[in-house]
This record gives structure tokens, sequence and C-alpha cells, in this order.
């Protein structure tokens, strides 16, 4: 089913470090999973993707790392940029069928 | 490559009216098209998806008589709030996919609708 968010996890970190966020999921059976980088009053913005059959992938300043034993997903995020202030999601998809989106976590980065 | 748009980016309208929100796949065709409801602070809720020339799948409790949602072509899909009311209110995002492609959806920008 849908996950429907609360209020907001909130990450802060200082600028220049690393930050990781993480997300846990709901369906075993998902096979593809992606994060999405939502900024204020703009539509989610893809980041990085990894199937099932990895455990890492990595991109420019991006890793994503997959558990599937606990069913769990981060992204971390390193030197960590003003510019990455924004709400992340997670969002599994199944065999191709509607991606569901897990409730989102706020990333503040302090000067 | 990929660029989804929605229009309009914000409207504000008179509690009763209707809305129609438009949102076009610029450079591809998009055989399936999502639409999508977020309150704030809030995550993405999939209202319904939108296959070209057939009718909508919504999702349970969205009310398909009061979100119209028409995929007329393989690069437009409209959802239209009809009978606004305020808690109507939300941030609205499509996202479309292109058949044959990797699962990944690709999303507009969204469109904020504020029911007076």
């Amino acid at each position: 089913g849908e996950s429907v968010g609360l209020h907001l996890p909130t990450l802060s970190v200082q600028e220049g470090d690393n930050s990781i966020i993480n997300c846990a999921y709901s369906n075993s059976a998902s096979d593809y999973f992606i994060w999405y980088k939502q900024e204020s009053g703009k539509g989610p913005q893809f980041i990085i993707d990894i199937r099932s059959n990895m455990d890492k992938r990595q991109g420019q300043r991006v890793t994503v790392l997959l558990n599937k034993t606990v069913k769990h997903l981060s992204l971390q995020i390193a030197a960590t940029q003003p510019g990455d202030s924004a709400v992340y999601f997670c969002a599994e998809n199944i065999e191709g069928q509607n991606f569901v989106f897990g409730p989102g976590t706020r990333l503040s980065v302090l000067p | 490559g990929a660029v989804v748009s929605q229009h309009p980016s914000w409207v504000i309208c008179k509690s009763g009216t209707s809305v129609k929100i438009e949102c076009r796949s610029l450079d591809f065709q998009a055989t399936t098209m999502f639409w999508y409801r977020q309150f704030p602070k809030q995550s993405l809720m999939l209202m319904a998806t939108s296959n070209e020339g057939s009718k909508a799948t919504y999702e349970q409790g969205v009310e398909k008589d009061k979100f119209l949602i028409n995929h007329a072509s393989l690069t437009l899909s409209t959802l239209t709030v009809t009978s606004a009311h305020p808690e109507d209110s939300s941030f609205y995002i499509c996202s479309a996919h292109a058949a044959g492609t990797a699962p990944e959806q690709f999303f507009g920008p969204g469109t904020r609708l504020t029911v007076l």
C-alpha cells in the first residue's frame, strides 16, 4: 500500500561532512529502487537508482546501499553542500508497477 | 532528455469551480502517466495511473468523478479537479513512463492548487 508520511524526520549536517539518509522499504518483492530529491515547491528529481541484484551503486558524490535482508536502503552524500538541502525520498518498484514512496527525510546543511 | 512539464504551476480558484492541470512529456512518448498528490510535509501519494487511450486506474479512496483524468495522446494527460473545495488544496505532481524503458518515472515540476 501507499506510505503516508506524518512529520518529516530531519537530518542536519555540517557543510562538507558526509550525509547518510536511511529508508526502510515495505515489500520484499520490490526489485528496483530510486532515490529522489525534492526541493521546496518542485517536483522530485532523480538522484540514483539500484536494482535488487546489486547491493551498492555509486554516482557522483552519492552512493546507494541496498540490504535486502532487512529491507533497508540508504543514500550517502559525500561532502554535503548547501545545495543538497532538500527532502529526499526513496521509492520502491515491483516488476514495473507503480512506485511506492517512503515518507521522506529533510536534509538541512548547516554552514 | 525525458522532460515532463505541467501547466499551470500554480492556480488559485474559488470553491466550487473546476480546475484542469496538464501534464506533458516533451521529448518522449509516455504510454503511462501517473498523478500524485502531496500535502505539506508529507510524501507523494499516488492518485491514479493513466494509460494512453484507456480509462485511468484510481487508487483506493480517490474519487474518480471528482478527479477526472484524460490521457488522450502519448504526450498529454490532464487532471481535472471538479467542484474543488479547500480540502483539495495540495501539490499535484504528474510523472511519465515510456514503454520498453527502465521503470523510472520522470516527474513534472508540480502544480500547486489553492482553493479559497
